[in-house]
């Protein structure tokens, strides 16, 4: 057990450039989270795949958010023309079925910075 | 909508003792899940403890127990004999059970920093 792994760990932008990070959750586990935390604030979920179907996109998650699981495995958060509010720490989170009390497990995060 | 409260934003312990972080939550539903997790300073998310809404018993997992009061709508997580590793954010965590509801997402309170004192 690896653990999911997120890349980059840091981010730093311009304003106006677009970024991409990557998820690699847990090997078999088809359930896959993003999660956006900002400084002071808990977690605040943006969308969610079973394998590799988008089946719940949060109204956080702009027309400037995309996020893609193809083929089920990996997956990419782009924020294209990027903004200063979007400065935040980005978590993916795997799980092996889809419970509802079930265990997340979470990535150590991207941390965006957008200067 | 769901709203997760924890009303301490900072804790402290002594090592060894006994400490409870608070959390309350509003919710008109009634069959739903509640979770605390801890957040070390390197970030990664883990799961502490669970509880099931139409449990009547309390969670426990080795020294950390809820004390979970349904009517009240109160969760709050008890750590006995604190340890230096215990030191970490722990968020109140909130997941509603109604199928064909938001049910997929976990609804975080803003967190508590808990530090132990050697």
């Amino acid at each position: 057990d690896t653990g999911v792994s997120q890349n980059p760990r840091h981010k730093i932008t311009k304003r106006g450039q677009n970024v991409t990070f990557r998820c690699d959750p847990i090997s078999e586990h088809n359930r896959l989270y993003w999660y956006r935390q900002t400084l002071g604030q808990g977690p605040e979920f943006l969308t969610y795949f079973q394998n590799e179907a988008q089946l719940e996109k949060s109204r956080l998650l702009s027309d400037r958010f995309s996020a893609e699981r193809p083929k089920g495995s990996f997956s990419t958060l782009e924020i294209q023309r990027t903004e200063q509010g979007d400065s935040a720490m980005y978590l993916c989170a795997s799980s092996p079925q889809f419970l509802l009390n079930e265990k997340l497990f979470f990535g150590s995060g991207t941390q965006l910075s957008v200067l | 909508a769901q709203t997760v409260t924890q009303s301490q934003p900072e804790m402290s312990v002594q090592e060894a003792e006994t400490v409870t972080l608070s959390c309350t939550y509003d919710t008109s539903e009634s069959d739903y899940y509640l979770f605390w997790y801890k957040q070390p300073p390197s970030r990664q998310m883990i799961l502490v403890i669970r509880q099931e809404a139409y449990k009547q018993q309390n969670a426990t997992e080795n020294r950390f127990s809820v004390n979970f009061q349904k009517a009240a709508k109160s969760f709050s997580l008890k750590i006995s004999d604190s340890q230096l590793g215990d030191a970490a954010m722990y968020f109140c965590a909130y997941r509603s059970a109604v199928s064909g509801g938001s049910n997929y997402k976990l609804t975080f309170g803003k967190g508590t920093l808990l530090t132990v004192n050697p």
